[in-house]
């Protein structure tokens, strides 16, 4: 069971324009959610967090956007840039405390191309 | 640079071989986690450990086992490789990992044949 979705597998978009990605969710305990960017042969590196009492947060071009009530969140990138092409993974995590404190729950990845 | 090391890079082994894939970190992070990628199933956990001194299941622990050889240090040891656990594996670390986010391991490319 897919906790966590990201039913595109790719996106396109032309540089200068805004790239939207998205992300589903099931789990209703998840209160945190995080953006991963990964480019080939690396690891993923963070990119951006919410919390689950925000329904914004911004930090220079990159926008996540959480609709709670949808269980839905998204990543906004504007201006789209060549070096933007990636896979972007979304992630979650619950408030359980202890030992289970942190851990994340990703989903499949969108792979973001950007056209010059 | 600061950051996760794992080794090796690149491993092949045999159905039934053993191997451990070693990971450490310099940040003085008390978490540490390994995931495995594969294709159309985004990163799923294997084992972590939320400090020293303990290590937990994840979601795909079978076939696996891990050590938290010290703080620096998680390795994750496969007993007997089976073609099922041809995968990326990452190591990653965090202090803060709601909020912050993991910090990863570049990965290790096993193929098991």
């Amino acid at each position: 069971d897919q906790q966590v979705k990201q039913n595109s597998p790719s996106l396109s978009v032309q540089e200068g324009r805004i790239s939207i990605l998205n992300c589903d969710y099931t789990n209703s305990m998840f209160d945190y959610f995080l953006w991963y960017k990964k480019y080939p042969a690396e690891g993923p590196t963070f990119l951006i967090s919410i919390s689950s009492i925000k329904d914004k947060n911004e930090d220079g071009r990159f926008t996540v956007f959480l609709n709670k009530s949808a269980k839905h969140l998204s990543l906004h990138i504007v201006p789209s840039q060549p070096g933007d092409s990636a896979v972007y993974f979304c992630a979650a995590s619950t408030g359980a405390g202890g030992t289970s404190y942190g851990k994340l729950t990703f989903g499949q990845g969108t792979i973001l191309t950007v056209h010059p | 640079n600061a950051g996760v090391t794992q080794t090796p890079k690149f491993q092949v082994l045999k159905t039934g071989q053993s191997m451990t894939l070693q990971c450490a970190q310099d940040m003085n992070h008390n978490s540490m986690y390994w995931y495995r990628q594969d294709p159309g199933m985004g990163l799923r956990l294997i084992y972590y450990s939320a400090s020293e001194g303990t290590t937990d299941k994840g979601e795909v622990p079978n076939g696996y086992n891990v050590s938290r050889l010290n703080k620096r240090e998680f390795s994750l040891r496969l007993e007997s490789a089976a073609p099922s656990q041809t995968s990326v594996y990452f190591c990653a670390s965090s202090e803060d990992p709601r909020r912050w986010g993991y910090t990863f391991g570049s990965g290790t490319r096993l193929t098991v044949v």
